[in-house]
């Protein structure tokens, strides 16, 4: 089974702080995805990458950005935390072979900012 | 611009009764098709997916789900509800036009009485 780790399941910070989300993936999965999930707001894309060194903005990048130096790591991060980013942050990861696979999710990392 | 409607945000059902949840999606092209399930404090599990074919498919837990194209909607279904299906469910949808990206639902968070 595909496994999607986030390095932490709660984490809290304070506004203005640097705030770095890590997830690692063992399948081997070129695309990787950062999502963040607000109650009924379901999950909006803030950013994904295809391959390694590449990124793309999703539909809400503001006050984020990403690194993935490595194929089975990709981080998130919010340059400035404002209270406004609490939220639950979840990391998924595809195979490239095409549009219809599915995307394997971690277990969410609850961030809260103070 | 594409979009998924999940019509129901919560919905309560008695233990052993059937279960319908709602998903339509607005497409221009053939979409792929997606039902996940989030327990609570978990992440996204697939449950089930449509690609072409036949256009009811079978997932796990006892899911099931029918594609219609003629009312662009993909609803998942199951026969008799057990207490451990309460949970929220989302519909996902990708295209050939999107690339990977997936559009989700805004969820129908599902409650089991007993």
């Amino acid at each position: 089974d595909v496994k999607v780790t986030q390095s932490s399941r709660y984490l809290v910070k304070r506004t203005g702080e640097k705030v770095f989300l890590e997830c690692v993936q063992d399948m081997d999965h070129e695309n990787m995805f950062w999502y963040r999930q607000d109650p009924g707001l379901g999950l909006r894309l803030i950013y994904f990458s295809y391959d390694v060194k590449m990124k793309e903005k999703g539909d809400i990048p503001e006050g984020y950005s990403v690194s993935r130096e490595k194929k089975e790591r990709f981080s998130l991060i919010l340059e400035s935390a404002s209270t406004n980013q609490t939220s639950m942050y979840l990391c998924a990861s595809s195979w490239g072979g095409g549009s219809n696979q599915p995307q394997h999710f971690g277990d969410g990392t609850r961030l809260s900012i103070l | 611009a594409q979009s998924v409607t999940q019509p129901d945000i919560h919905i309560t059902v008695s233990e052993g009764a059937s279960l319908e949840l709602r998903c339509n999606y607005s497409y221009g092209a053939t979409p792929y098709l997606f039902w996940y399930v989030q327990s609570p404090g978990q992440g996204l599990q697939l449950l089930l997916k449509y690609f072409s074919g036949d256009t009811l498919v079978q997932g796990i837990k006892g899911f099931e789900a029918e594609f219609k194209r003629s009312q662009s909607s993909f609803n998942l279904r199951k026969p008799s509800v057990h207490w451990s299906d309460a949970a929220e469910y989302f519909c996902a949808v990708v295209s050939l036009n999107t690339g990977n990206q997936f559009y989700f639902g805004t969820g129908t968070s599902l409650t089991v009485i007993p």
